[in-house]
């Protein structure tokens, strides 16, 4: 069976930097093809896509984030984790991580972050 | 920047047939995914490939992806289909999500 979880702050100040682990089981993120992905979902809207490692360290990021994203594996925990700088208000949302082999999935439960002073 | 364009609600009567349609420049060169989400929980994917179910998702799901537009179909729709859907596609080395669709099912 395969689960992640996201966890992480739930409360950032604007301007700081937001750190995020998904802590998956089930799946090896070196396994030809797997990769992980970060998708993010503001209260009432639509889900954004944000960043995906793959099994090979190969990054791809959200053109309109990548200034402000960073995305990293730690094979050895099982772990992917995304920090995200700069931190406004219009980034509150539900942070998820989902493995991505044919599409994402599956999903984790989700983690809600507010930006806010 | 790539945009998929889905109409943000369509209603549907139960047993009948609800088609959600996902819009973007040569779609058909894309593949298309679907994901559904209910209240309060997360995305699950219902199609991927254009046309592939996952294990456990119920046969009355389908798709299909041809010219600008991919389309889920959901045959003898129940009412715990009613949910929100999201079409994704892969573009220019960055993945996209659709404007999402409200099913209701009436």
């Amino acid at each position: 069976q395969i689960t992640l979880k996201e966890s992480g702050p739930t409360l950032v100040k604007p301007t700081q930097t937001l750190t995020l682990t998904c802590t998956f089981s089930g799946f090896s993120l070196s396994t030809s093809g797997v990769g992980v992905g970060w998708i993010r979902q503001p209260p009432g809207k639509a889900l954004e896509w944000l960043a995906l490692i793959y099994w090979d360290d190969d990054k791809r990021y959200s053109p309109s984030l990548k200034s402000r994203l960073t995305i990293t594996k730690d094979t050895s925990k099982n772990q992917v984790v995304l920090t995200m700088t700069n931190v406004d208000p219009v980034d509150t949302a539900t942070y998820y991580c989902a493995q991505r082999l044919s599409g994402f999935d599956p999903w984790g439960q989700g983690t809600l972050v507010t930006v806010s002073s | 920047s790539y945009e998929l364009t889905q109409p943000p609600s369509v209603s549907v009567s139960p047993g009948q047939t609800a088609s959600i349609t996902c819009s973007g420049d040569k779609l058909r060169d894309k593949y298309a995914c679907w994901y559904q989400q209910k209240p309060g929980q997360s995305p699950v994917l219902v199609i991927y490939q254009d046309n592939k179910r996952p294990s456990g998702i119920p046969e009355r799901f389908s798709g299909s992806n041809s010219g600008n537009t991919a389309t889920l179909t959901i045959s003898g729709t129940q009412a715990m289909d009613e949910a929100d859907y999201y079409c994704q596609a892969w573009d220019s080395s960055a993945y996209v999500f659709g404007t999402g669709t409200k099913v209701t099912v009436l």
